[in-house]
């Protein structure tokens, strides 16, 4: 089945650096993947959603230049966290859609834990 | 603008006993409905989901889950719950034309031995 990676699974940053997070699609192609926030005991939060070779577009209320998401490849999106702060803290998941195969569910990956101290 | 409530935040059955998670959604054209299982620090995990057809939906690890379109629900249900079924639940819809998927608050489910 679809394989979706997160790479760290887990960091802890002291506050005002910059943190990037890797998703990738290792046995599809995914013109779109989505980022996910999740606070503890929470649902998950659509963060934006990101397309290949294009700008990513972001949901209400997501800074854009606190989350900055690249998507420069078919299988690799990147999620950086810049200038993070304590509340920046939490549990960060993507998913991709395998356009290709016309499935329609999204794959997820196994989520990145950021810690921000 | 599509939702989904999830009303029970929490699930607790004795093993062996029959589970139940519901989940009622709301979108203004044809709902496709999905439900996901999340273990602690993990992703999250596809159980099954409807598109179209059969209104009964068979999934993994035993789940099914039932399409009611009067009563615009989704309910996901197991004959007999395992301990390892312990986990966190989410339903999820988008509709037919988008991509976007809204996720419910989730259901916490408790199996005790």
């Amino acid at each position: 089945g679809a394989v979706v990676s997160q790479h760290p699974s887990w960091v802890i940053c002291k506050s005002g650096t910059s943190v990037k997070i890797e998703c990738r699609s290792l046995d599809f192609q995914a013109t779109t993947m989505f980022w996910y926030r999740q606070f503890p005991k929470q649902s998950l939060m659509l963060m934006a959603t990101s397309n290949e070779g294009s700008k990513a577009t972001y949901e209400q209320g997501v800074e854009k230049d606190k989350f900055l998401i690249n998507h420069a490849s078919l299988t690799l999106s990147t999620l950086t966290v810049t200038s993070a702060h304590p509340e920046d803290s939490s549990f960060y998941i993507c998913s991709a859609r395998d356009v290709i195969a016309g499935t329609y569910e999204q794959y997820f990956g196994p989520g990145t834990r950021l810690t921000v101290t | 603008a599509q939702s989904v409530a999830q009303p029970e935040d929490q699930v607790n059955v004795a093993e062996g006993n029959p589970l139940t998670v519901k989940c009622t959604y709301s979108v203004s054209g044809n709902p496709y409905l999905f439900w996901y299982v999340q273990y602690p620090n993990r992703g999250l995990q596809f159980l099954l989901k409807y598109i179209t057809g059969d209104n009964l939906v068979k999934g993994s690890y035993g789940f099914e889950a039932e399409f009611n379109k009067s009563q615009t629900s989704f309910h996901l249900k197991k004959p007999s719950a395992l301990v390892s079924d312990s986990a966190l639940y989410f339903c999820a819809v988008r509709e037919s034309n988008d991509y976007k998927l809204s996720f419910g608050a989730g259901t916490t489910v408790t199996v005790r031995a």
